[in-house]
């Protein structure tokens, strides 16, 4: 596609609710990052993708998190259980390929509320 | 210590004058450097990418590298209000690792 593609733009979800945020990226890249942002803060990383594997899920904040990616495309955020904390905006981004060269181009986003 | 510190700011520069915007990474085996621009509620957009120490210009904007302080900077001339926003340095660690840090980001204001 013409660029990451990010859905639901906007969840608003009750406490104790799984989720689930799904990421298209650009045709051809084969890597995918999700980052974290809270109000006012900057981007926490949270897991990247290189083809279907996750070579780093460091950043994962608890095992309530999880991601997966299939067909080297489409990837799957999940978070179950969730807590007020995880209210932010969480980004999607591909590049080409993981690593030094290749720059990361964003999605929109998925703003998720946890009342 | 972050792995990637930047002033919060803001940054405050009048119209027309050079804005510099730093940032501080801890990983000396880093190799590549990157600026974003993120306008309130938007997703960052890339601006610069730098590789190699020195300079490396493109139009108004300069990105500066020292690998030996790991130190890398941006400069903005000519500074115009619609480039009023937050700016995030991002560093990729050593080895081969895809993962890339973000700073906390700088808020640049520029007053007409």
């Amino acid at each position: 596609g013409a660029g990451v593609s990010q859905s639901p733009s906007n969840k608003v979800t009750e406490k104790g609710k799984d989720v689930e945020l799904r990421c298209d990226p650009i045709s051809g890249h084969t890597a995918l990052y999700w980052y974290r942002q809270r109000l006012g803060q900057g981007l926490e990383f949270l897991i990247y993708f290189q083809g279907n594997s996750a070579p780093d899920k460091s950043g994962l904040p608890s095992d309530r998190f999880s991601a997966e990616r299939t067909g080297e495309s489409v990837s799957t955020l999940t978070i179950q259980r969730t807590q007020q904390e995880d209210s932010a905006v969480y980004l999607c981004a591909s590049s080409l390929v993981a690593g030094s060269e290749s720059p990361l181009h964003f999605g929109n986003g998925t703003r998720l509320t946890v009342t | 210590q972050k792995e990637v510190e930047q002033n919060s700011g803001p940054l405050s520069v009048p119209e027309g004058a050079i804005a510099s915007l730093n940032c501080t990474y801890s990983d000396r085996g880093s190799q590549s450097f990157f600026w974003y621009r993120q306008y309130s509620g938007k997703s960052p957009e890339l601006i610069m990418f730098i590789y190699s120490n020195g300079d490396k210009e493109d139009g108004r904007f300069t990105a500066q590298l020292n690998k030996a302080s790991q130190y890398v900077s941006l400069l903005i001339r000519d500074s115009q209000p619609s480039d009023s926003a937050t700016y995030l340095c991002a560093v990729h660690g050593s080895g081969n690792t895809g993962k890339l840090i973000f700073g906390q980001g700088t808020t640049l204001q520029v007053k007409p």
